[in-house]
Order: C-alpha cells, then sequence, then structure tokens
C-alpha cells in the first residue's frame, strides 16, 4: 500500500492563527482525502482533492476556513485558517493506492489550539 | 444519518478471551466496500480489512475473523484469544458507490481494553 508522509505530527498553536499541514505520498494518486478526528470522536470526512481542480467540501466544513491545495498527484496541504480551540483535534490524510487494498492514512497532525 | 452503527462503546476482557465487535451498516446502494481499522493509543490508523458488498465469505486472518450477513447488514469483527497488543480502538467503515469511493463513514468505534 501508499507511504505516506504526514507533517507535523503535532503542533500547539494560538487561536487565530494558521496552520499548514502537508502530506506527501510515495506515488502518483488520483484523489487524496483529509479527515478530522476530534477528541475521544470518530474520524469524518473534511475535503476530497484532486489534482488540478478545487476540493469538494463536505457538508460543515468550507474553504475559507479549511483551503486545500493540490499541486500534484503526489503531494496536498490542508491548512486550518483563524483557529480556535474548537479546532483542537487529529487531522489525517488518506489515499487509495489500488481497489485491492485499503485506504492508507498518514499519521495524522495532532493540533491542540490555545 | 449515521449510516454505520458500532452499538459497543467499550469492552474490557482479560487476556487470551474473545471479543466480538458489532457493527451494523445502512446503505441503499448495492454496491459499496466495509472496511475495519485499529487505532492503537499512539494515533495512526491501521487497515484491518477491505470487504466488498458481492463478497459474502467470511474471513481469518491469525486470530482476526469476519463475519459479513447481508440480510443483518452486519459485518462483525472477532479477535480470539486476545493479546494486550489487541488494546485499541476499533472503527468500522462504509464506502458507498453512489458516493465518491474515497469517502469512508465510520463508526463510532469500539475501545478495546485486554488485560493481562
Amino acid at each position: 500500500s501508499a507511504v505516506i508522509s504526514q507533517k507535523p505530527s503535532r503542533d500547539i498553536c494560538q487561536r487565530g492563527t494558521s496552520l499548514t499541514i502537508q502530506c506527501q505520498v510515495d506515488s502518483q494518486v488520483t484523489m487524496m482525502f483529509w479527515y478530522r478526528q476530534q477528541p475521544g470522536q470518530s474520524l469524518t470526512l473534511i475535503a476530497t482533492a484532486n489534482q488540478g481542480s478545487e476540493a469538494t467540501y463536505e457538508s460543515g466544513f468550507v474553504i475559507d476556513k479549511f483551503p486545500i491545495s493540490r499541486p500534484n498527484l503526489t503531494f496536498s496541504t490542508l491548512t486550518v485558517s483563524n483557529m480556535s480551540p474548537e479546532d483542537s483535534s487529529i487531522y489525517l490524510c488518506s489515499v487509495e493506492k489500488s481497489p485491492s487494498e485499503g485506504y492508507t492514512f498518514g499519521s495524522g497532525t495532532r493540533l491542540t489550539v490555545v | 444519518a449515521q449510516k454505520v452503527t458500532q452499538a459497543q462503546t467499550e469492552i474490557s476482557v482479560v487476556e487470551k478471551e474473545d471479543v466480538t465487535l458489532d457493527c451494523v451498516y445502512e446503505t441503499r446502494d448495492t454496491t459499496y466496500y466495509l472496511f475495519w481499522y485499529k487505532q492503537p493509543p499512539s494515533g495512526e490508523l491501521v487497515f484491518l480489512i477491505r470487504r466488498n458488498s458481492f463478497d459474502e465469505q467470511n474471513e481469518i486472518s491469525g486470530r482476526y475473523s469476519w463475519n459479513f450477513q447481508k440480510s443483518t447488514s452486519s459485518f462483525n469483527f472477532t479477535i480470539t484469544a486476545s493479546q494486550v497488543v489487541d488494546s485499541a480502538v476499533y472503527f468500522c467503515a462504509l464506502s458507498e458507490r453512489s458516493d465518491s469511493w474515497g469517502k469512508l463513514q465510520f463508526g463510532a468505534g469500539t475501545q478495546v481494553v485486554v488485560t493481562p
């Protein structure tokens, strides 16, 4: 399965600031997915990122708050903008390497907003 | 509406006991995929299994086994002879053809605690 490098692994940020999370995949993939896992909760899809087009956001998530870039087939970034303590979560990226394999997840970014 | 239900919030067992995790899903699609993931305390998500809707064969992988029953919309997961290293949160997830294939809808997760 694909190997994903996600950075940073964790960060503590001041409210009102922004953090950009990076995901690098070791092979080309069509779609990359960004999830949020709030403390003690399950995972929720934020958006789907295709190379060369705007990301598709799920209900409850907007581009102004979570802008996404997908400059090529191996890389994507998610920015958490104008952060508040409610944004404290683990953010994960995910890709599907092939239909026979499961979706691989990055190691996650544990964000704490103070 | 919740499409994947994991009714068990936490299960505690003593080592070597078997533990079964329930997963009930809801979909109108005839083509879909079901998944199980493990999330140990370190936080990473570990893929365990992917099953498509046309394959109802039960599967066994070492101490893990899965029982897929379309008639009851369930995809249950059993750990046989549990070990302390099995302590983690386990998530069941659904991917539907009518939606983006990559969109995984996760259940709430079941915390498994295995004590020596």
